[in-house]
């Protein structure tokens, strides 16, 4: 069983602080997702990396796929509320059935 | 065009009975998905179906059933349910694309359950 594991769990930090969020496996993925979630709605996808090493852009966000294609990191810069939600990332493997692997996710709260 | 939409919204149970929760997307997707969501456990897939005509187990199967009734729709079923059974749970639409194409999925707003 592949396992996705997030770090923090719970951030809640100020307005305009930076932050970085962690997604570690032992296992190898194909392709790795970050989805945000705001309370009482579905998982909304951010960005798909796929490389290793790759990095991608999103405005205040920055997401980084790990070389060995084991682990990723989501970054923000000059955090606002309107970031607030719960950030999950999931790992796609190609061999098998082409499900997700879901982390459990890091809960981040922006005090404005 | 209303994406990935999930009835019912809320629904609280009594041990034993039975329910049905329903799924339809609107984008012409091949795979679709049943989750649930519990505190500290991010996304457990319970059961999908990577085209029309075929459903396949996922990591939580057991006291749940699905129907994919056609390429929009896709039911999950609560034939007896436990208090166990209490979660959020979402369904997912996906385009898998042969070769480079990635499994990005597109969620419901979900269906909170509460069995007593």
């Amino acid at each position: 069983t592949q396992l996705l594991e997030q770090s923090p769990q719970f951030l809640s930090i100020q307005e305009g602080e930076n932050l970085t969020v962690y997604c570690n496996s032992s296992s190898v993925f194909s392709s790795l997702q970050w989805y945000r979630q705001e309370p009482g709605e579905g998982p909304v996808l951010l960005v798909t990396v796929v490389t290793g090493g790759e990095v991608k852009k999103l405005k205040r966000l920055t997401f980084q796929f790990g070389d060995a294609r084991k682990d990723s990191s989501l970054h923000i810069t000059a955090a606002q509320p309107g970031d607030t939600g719960l950030y999950l990332c999931a790992g796609e493997s190609r061999t098998g059935r082409r499900a997700l692997t879901f982390g459990s996710g890091t809960r981040l709260q922006v005090q404005p | 065009n209303a994406g990935v939409t999930q009835t019912p919204k809320f629904q609280v149970l009594k041990t034993g009975q039975s329910m049905t929760l329903q799924c339809a997307q609107d984008m012409n997707h091949n795979s679709m998905y049943w989750y649930r969501q519990d505190p500290g456990m991010g996304l457990r897939l319970i059961y999908y179906s990577a085209s029309e005509g075929t459903t396949d187990k996922g990591e939580v199967p057991n006291g749940y059933n699905v129907s994919r009734l056609n390429k929009r729709e896709f039911s999950l079923r609560l034939e007896s349910a436990a208090p166990s059974q209490t979660s959020v749970y979402f369904c997912a639409s996906s385009e898998v694309f042969v070769g480079t194409g990635f499994n990005e999925q597109y969620f419901g707003p979900g269906t909170r359950l509460t069995v007593t």
